[in-house]
């Protein structure tokens, strides 16, 4: 256990709909990132918030948003759901950036049909 | 961008045996995480290390920041051990975090009993 949840476990959506996934880091983390892993595949970096601003993100379209909160929780928001959407979308919390250790949580099976 | 390699993609082995994985990367950087993620998604952080040698029970590993090569070594495998393990590393500069984690594809490890 890390200690870092994520909500739901898994979703399933259709082409063009929003999704929200929910992610509680551990207490006393400023640091939240978010990472897309398609099946096979090693987990692709999204976006980073620190202290509730983003700070740093990947090669990934507009239509993937975010939010964090003061009470370490965060949000990823998918718009206009595509196929290839459909990925395990993970979150990590550390105390601060990328040069400590990093707390995963379980991910989100997201399945876009 | 960094490009991080790991060796093998596969690995099949008897209860007992000693595990080599390797990860390379092409551009310098600062520290190395070390990760495994079971069946099902869930990821853990084995080990961050910036230079020579971490040791964890039965999980070791190296590092050589000049040459860019870490290795993961697992003394006395056992079935438990099944799971695949990632390397990722965090961008050169410091804070780290515009860029995120660049992650290796993993290595695929089956310890037969």
């Amino acid at each position: 256990e890390t200690g870092v949840t994520q909500s739901p476990t898994h979703l399933i959506k259709t082409r063009g709909q929003q999704v929200t996934l929910r992610c509680s880091s551990q207490s006393g983390h400023n640091t939240v990132s978010w990472y897309q892993q398609a099946l096979g595949q090693g987990p692709q970096f999204i976006f980073q918030y620190y202290r509730e601003e983003e700070n740093g993100r990947g090669n990934f379209p507009p239509r993937f948003s975010g939010l964090q909160f003061p009470n370490y929780s965060s949000e990823l928001n998918v718009n206009a759901l595509e196929l290839d959407d459909s990925a395990l979308y993970l979150c990590a919390s550390s105390l601060a950036g990328l040069l400590n250790e990093q707390f995963f949580g379980p991910g989100t099976r997201l399945t876009v049909l | 961008k960094n490009e991080v390699e790991q060796s093998p993609q596969n690995l099949t082995a008897q209860e007992g045996e000693f595990i080599t994985i390797n990860c390379s990367y092409s551009v310098g950087i600062s520290a190395l995480h070390w990760l495994q993620q079971h069946p099902g998604g869930g990821i853990v952080s084995l080990f961050m290390l910036s230079s020579g040698k971490k040791k964890h029970g039965r999980l070791i590993a190296t590092i050589n920041i000049q040459e860019k090569h870490s290795s993961l070594h697992i003394t006395a495998s056992h079935p438990r051990d099944s799971a695949v393990y990632i390397c990722a590393a965090p961008p050169l500069y410091s804070g780290g975090g515009a860029d995120g984690l660049t992650f290796g594809k993993g290595t695929h490890l089956i310890i037969q009993p």
